[in-house]
């Protein structure tokens, strides 16, 4: 079992429409990191959110970390097809130097 | 500043042969860590390490073993290939092992095992 699941695993939307995607776990973490991946290259970080409750936004992407440090959301608004990809949370338990766990993934695309 | 760069792209070996991945992280960067990607598992960690020492380790077989020179320069071995082990080889480099560094990718390793 994945000690991290996203959820929804997969998402097609149209241009123009706002979408959540998360990730949620039992576990504490100490912080939490989201990427983005494209086909045929290594994901791209996208933030890293290390304090509960903590909200960051990036342009259109806005990032939250649970109050308890077990789970976390990434909200696009307005999705725009170079928004498509494979988002990936990862998140890392106490203090163990740069072991991070990866979610199970989101497929996202947007439609044109 | 040039990123994160693995060798071979793409690789094809058969059962039982062994295979080495090289990556060489971004100038000044002393952690390096390495993944497996697959689309039944995902993205799952195998090791890490930080001036030339292992910090962590995964939960893989000993068949998958690593090192890193004194250059943060890393390869990751792979011994006795099953067709499991096929696979995307992610290495990832960041300036220390502190989980609030940024971690950068390298394009991968795509091992194909027939």
């Amino acid at each position: 079992t994945q000690l991290l699941e996203q959820s929804p695993q997969f998402l097609s939307i149209q241009e123009g429409e706002n979408l959540t995607v998360y990730c949620n776990s039992s576990s504490v973490f100490s912080s939490l990191q989201w990427y983005r991946q494209e086909p045929g290259e290594g994901p791209v970080l996208l933030v890293t959110v290390v304090t509960g409750g903590e909200v960051k936004k990036l342009k259109r992407l806005t990032f939250q970390f649970g109050d308890a440090r077990k789970d976390s959301s990434l909200h696009i608004t307005a999705a725009q097809p170079g928004d498509t990809g494979l988002y990936l949370c990862a998140g890392v338990l106490g203090n163990t130097g740069n072991q991070f766990y990866f979610g199970t993934g989101t497929s996202l695309t947007v439609i044109p | 500043k040039a990123g994160v760069t693995q060798t071979p792209r793409y690789l094809i070996k058969t059962r039982g042969q062994q295979v080495t991945l090289s990556c060489s992280p971004i100038s000044g960067h002393r952690s390096v860590s390495w993944y497996q990607q697959t689309p039944g598992q995902g993205l799952q960690f195998l090791f890490e390490y930080f001036s030339e020492t292992q910090r962590n380790k995964g939960n893989f077989p000993g068949r998958f073993s690593g090192r890193q020179f004194s250059n943060s320069r890393s390869e990751m071995n792979v011994s006795t290939l099953e067709l499991g082990d096929s696979a995307l080889y992610l290495c990832a480099s960041s300036l220390a092992a502190n989980s609030y560094n940024e971690q950068f990718f390298g394009p991968g390793t795509r091992l194909t095992v027939l």
